[in-house]
């Protein structure tokens, strides 16, 4: 069946970097997606990456894919207070439907 | 280029009725998911629209219901509420019907059900 992972509380201090981790279970999905969400508010997409990748970095932001054990993580550098929000990893299912984690919640302290 | 708007932002029903929900999808954009996200989880799948016709649908019972109209806007439609469909409904619009097309998000409906 179609199954994403996450565990559901990180906590970090200002500057550290964060890893977030996630692992899915449907190996066909072709792209994997990391959006934001803030309190009260809806999904902002960050960064995704396609299934024949195994890196991708944009800016702050790095995802590695390890589809062999089928593991997603998302890694923020130098973590500001202003990314404290709740992170989901996604896979792309069938017929576009895309299957969300449970959401990490990230808290950064000063 | 406007975004993915959603009205109302609140909503507050009793068990028993009806709701309609509604997404303005992103300009240049024609296909809309909707989706649930109750409180402490993860968006589920409720269904897509792709040219006004229903192009994929999750597990959830035809209780819910939608329409895309020509301008590519939508309406998620719940009858017979019950206490467990209070949730935050989001809407994503994407470019077309290609399963792979990134689906951008508006803020979402906050539905209670009394």
């Amino acid at each position: 069946g179609e199954d994403v992972e996450q565990s559901l509380f990180l906590s970090v201090r200002e500057g550290d970097s964060s890893v977030i981790n996630c692992t899915y279970t449907d190996s066909s999905s072709t792209y994997l997606y990391w959006y934001k969400q803030e309190p009260g508010a809806g999904l902002q997409l960050l960064t995704y990456i396609f299934s024949n990748m195994d890196m991708k970095q944009d800016q702050r932001l790095t995802v590695l894919l390890n589809k062999k054990d089928k593991h997603l993580s998302l890694r923020i550098a130098d973590t500001q207070t202003g990314d404290s929000a709740i992170y989901f990893c996604a896979g792309l299912g069938q017929g576009g439907k895309l299957i969300f984690g449970q959401g990490t919640e990230l808290s950064v302290k000063p | 280029e406007t975004g993915v708007t959603q009205s109302p932002t609140h909503l507050i029903k009793t068990r028993g009725q009806q709701v309609t929900l509604r997404c303005s999808s992103q300009s240049g954009h024609n296909t809309v998911s909707w989706y649930q996200q109750a409180l402490g989880q993860g968006p589920q799948f409720i269904f897509q629209y792709y040219r006004e016709e229903e192009n994929g649908r999750g597990n959830f019972p035809p209780r819910f219901s939608g329409l895309q109209f020509p301008n590519y806007s939508s309406e998620l439609n719940v009858n017979a509420l019950e206490l467990d469909d209070s949730a935050l409904y989001l809407c994503a619009s994407s470019l077309s019907g290609r399963a792979s097309d990134t689906q951008y998000f508006g803020p979402g409906t906050r539905l209670t059900v009394l």
